[in-house]
């Protein structure tokens, strides 16, 4: 009964290739989100959709493509990977107004060889 | 520039003494603050928040939080630690648009780690 669940826990590949991490969340919640967090565990904002309505786009290279097919997914797909996108993706979700609390996901942690 | 401060990476404290892990804040208006924590492997968990009204907040996990407006702080406190809340702490402000209401975004501060010897 895992809340927000994302797939793979852990993703190893090759510089160049491309990827995709999927997440879903069986909360009911109405805003999903990805952050990104580094290897001194500096977490960042990359992506908001509220109703499959991308709402919040943070400066990210275009080699990442979020996509929302219902309110309970957000998936993320990365073109090109390059050593520097090595880090922990989060995704999260929250419900309604901005007081509600974020519920995280385990994280994917990418590795690029 | 809107941003979070959490000044020390890391925060040693005996089991049974009382703990606090600071945090400062440097937004326009008054903004949503949360505490959140993290365990090796995992994701964050929501501690507490402030918004209004109180402010001393009550959490999860018998912490609390004391939102102070003149110093722009949220410092997290908890009376007698535990080895248990061993964790990283991350401090996290919802900054409020121009109109007054919030936006989505959390901004989070760098995280402080918690080590709590037996």
């Amino acid at each position: 009964d895992t809340a927000v669940s994302q797939t793979p826990k852990y993703l190893v590949t090759q510089m160049g290739n491309d990827k995709s991490i999927k997440c879903e969340q069986n909360l009911g919640h109405d805003t999903m989100y990805w952050y990104k967090q580094d290897s001194k565990k500096f977490l960042k904002i990359m992506f908001s959709y509220n109703n499959k309505e991308l709402i919040i786009n943070e400066t990210v290279p275009n080699r990442f493509s979020p996509k929302s097919p219902d309110k309970a997914h957000l998936n993320l797909h990365i073109n090109s990977l390059e050593l520097g996108d090595s880090a922990v993706y989060f995704c999260a979700s929250s419900q309604g107004g901005q007081a509600q609390p974020q519920h995280f996901g385990d994280g994917t942690r990418l590795s690029i060889l | 520039a809107q941003s979070v401060a959490q000044p020390e990476d890391q925060v040693n404290v005996a089991e049974g003494n009382p703990l606090t892990v600071k945090c400062t804040y440097s937004v326009s208006g008054n903004p949503y603050l949360f505490w959140y924590v993290q365990y090796p492997n995992r994701g964050l968990q929501f501690l507490l928040k402030y918004i209004t009204g109180d402010n001393l907040v009550k959490g999860s996990y018998g912490f609390e939080a004391e939102f102070n407006k003149s110093q722009t702080s949220f410092h997290l406190k908890k009376p007698s630690a535990l080895v248990s809340d061993s964790a990283l702490y991350f401090c996290a402000v919802r900054p409020l648009m121009n109109y007054g209401g919030a936006t989505n975004k959390l901004i989070f501060g760098t995280g402080t780690l918690l080590a709590v010897q037996p």
